[in-house]
This record gives C-alpha cells, sequence and structure tokens, in this order.
C-alpha cells in the first residue's frame, strides 16, 4: 500500500515566521514530489514540484527532498495571512495517479 | 482554455439516480485525471487516461463508476444508481503527458456531488 503522511495540524504560525511542512511517503521507487495549496472550498493548486535531492527555491517557497530519508519538505518563509490554506504533499512514482497525503493546515496570524 | 473545465459546479440528486460530470481538460494535455475528495478524507484517485484510453482504471471504487474521453479531450464520469457514500467533490486534473509522471497536475474547480 503506497501511502503518504502529513501532520494533519493545525499548524499555527505568527506573520512573517517561517512555517515548515513535512511529509513522508512510503514507496522507494517514488520520483516525482509536488506540494499543492488547498484553500477552503477551492481545488488543489501547484505552488511546488521537485525530482532531485537537495532544495528547490521559489520565492518564497522552497522544497526540500531526502529520498533516503523518504522526506519531503515544504518552508514558506515570511509567512502572510494569505498563506492559511490546507498544503497537500502528493508524490508520483511513474506516471499515472498522484497519491496525496491529507493534508496539513496552516494558519498564520497576523 | 485557460484552465481545466468541469460542469456542472454543483449536482444534487436522489440516491439511485445516474449522474454525469463533464471535465474539459487544458488544451493540448494528452493526459487526464479523475479524483474524489471525501468530507475530511485526501484525494483519491479514480481513473488516469491517455488520450482516449484508460490504462489505470484501479480507483473506480465499484462497478457503478464508469469514464470516457472522447477526441483525447473531454470526458464524463457517470455514476449509476448512486448511494449516499457517492457525496464528495470529484476533481478532475489534466497534465501535458503521463508518462514518466514529471508533468504536474493542474486541476478543476470539481464538481460537488451531494446524494440525498
Amino acid at each position: 500500500q503506497k501511502e503518504v503522511e502529513q501532520n494533519s495540524g493545525p499548524l499555527s504560525v505568527p506573520e512573517g515566521a517561517i512555517a515548515s511542512l513535512n511529509c513522508t511517503y512510503s514507496d522507494r521507487g517514488s520520483q516525482s514530489f509536488f506540494w499543492y495549496r488547498q484553500y477552503s472550498g477551492k481545488s488543489p493548486e501547484l505552488i511546488m514540484s521537485i525530482y532531485s535531492n537537495g532544495d528547490k527555491e521559489d520565492g518564497r517557497f522552497t522544497a526540500q527532498l531526502n529520498k533516503a530519508s523518504q522526506y519531503v519538505s515544504l518552508l514558506i518563509r515570511d509567512s502572510q495571512p494569505s498563506d492559511s490554506a490546507t498544503y497537500l504533499c502528493a508524490v508520483n512514482q511513474a506516471g499515472t495517479a498522484l497519491i496525496f497525503g491529507k493534508g496539513t493546515t496552516l494558519s498564520v496570524s497576523s | 482554455g485557460a484552465g481545466v473545465s468541469q460542469s456542472p459546479s454543483n449536482k444534487v440528486t436522489e440516491k439511485g439516480k445516474d449522474v454525469e460530470l463533464r471535465c474539459d481538460p487544458i488544451s493540448g494535455h494528452t493526459a487526464l485525471y479523475w479524483y474524489r475528495q471525501s468530507l475530511g478524507q485526501g484525494l483519491e484517485f479514480l481513473i488516469y487516461f491517455q488520450g482516449n484510453s484508460a490504462p489505470d482504471k484501479s480507483g473506480l471504487p465499484s462497478d457503478r463508476f464508469s469514464a470516457e474521453r472522447t477526441g483525447g479531450s473531454v470526458s464524463t464520469l457517470t455514476i449509476q444508481r448512486t448511494q449516499q457514500e457517492d457525496s464528495a467533490v470529484y476533481l478532475c486534473a489534466s497534465s501535458l503527458t503521463g508518462t514518466g509522471g514529471r508533468q504536474p497536475q493542474h486541476f478543476g474547480d470539481g464538481t460537488r456531488l451531494s446524494i440525498l
């Protein structure tokens, strides 16, 4: 059974702080890793993708991948209230379906 | 269109009725996926299309669920004899290709299905 695990939260951080979201996956053959943001009542929106070990930065977002530890994380720097949402980790082994975690709810207080 | 388009946005129907959900993917995207998201649950994969073929139907929960795709574009998901446990948001996604897994999937706004 392929699984993707995330802490459900809520993760609460003050405005301007760094939010750290974590995800582990069970399938060592996984090749592609994605972070989606989902606002309440809305559909998932892709914010980051990462395929190789290490860090990938895009604006305030940094994705980190460690395949040996089967771990992927998302850092959000200078968190804003508008970042308050559920963040979904998704993993793809070799095409076709994404396996999603249940998401971590982030709350950024002003 | 610019993004994945789904219709209807909301559907309320009585138990036992059939429903059809429609998805129009991003132009040029050959891969199309259906997922569903129940309250408090994660996204659950249903079916994957590459062109008009469905090489992975492993997520369809029962034989009441079927899907087709025509012209390599629009897809319809049909649920026959609906049950209350079918109530969920049905999400469609598309990607440029389905092979290799590196192409990100882009989601439509979903159809919120409620079975009375």
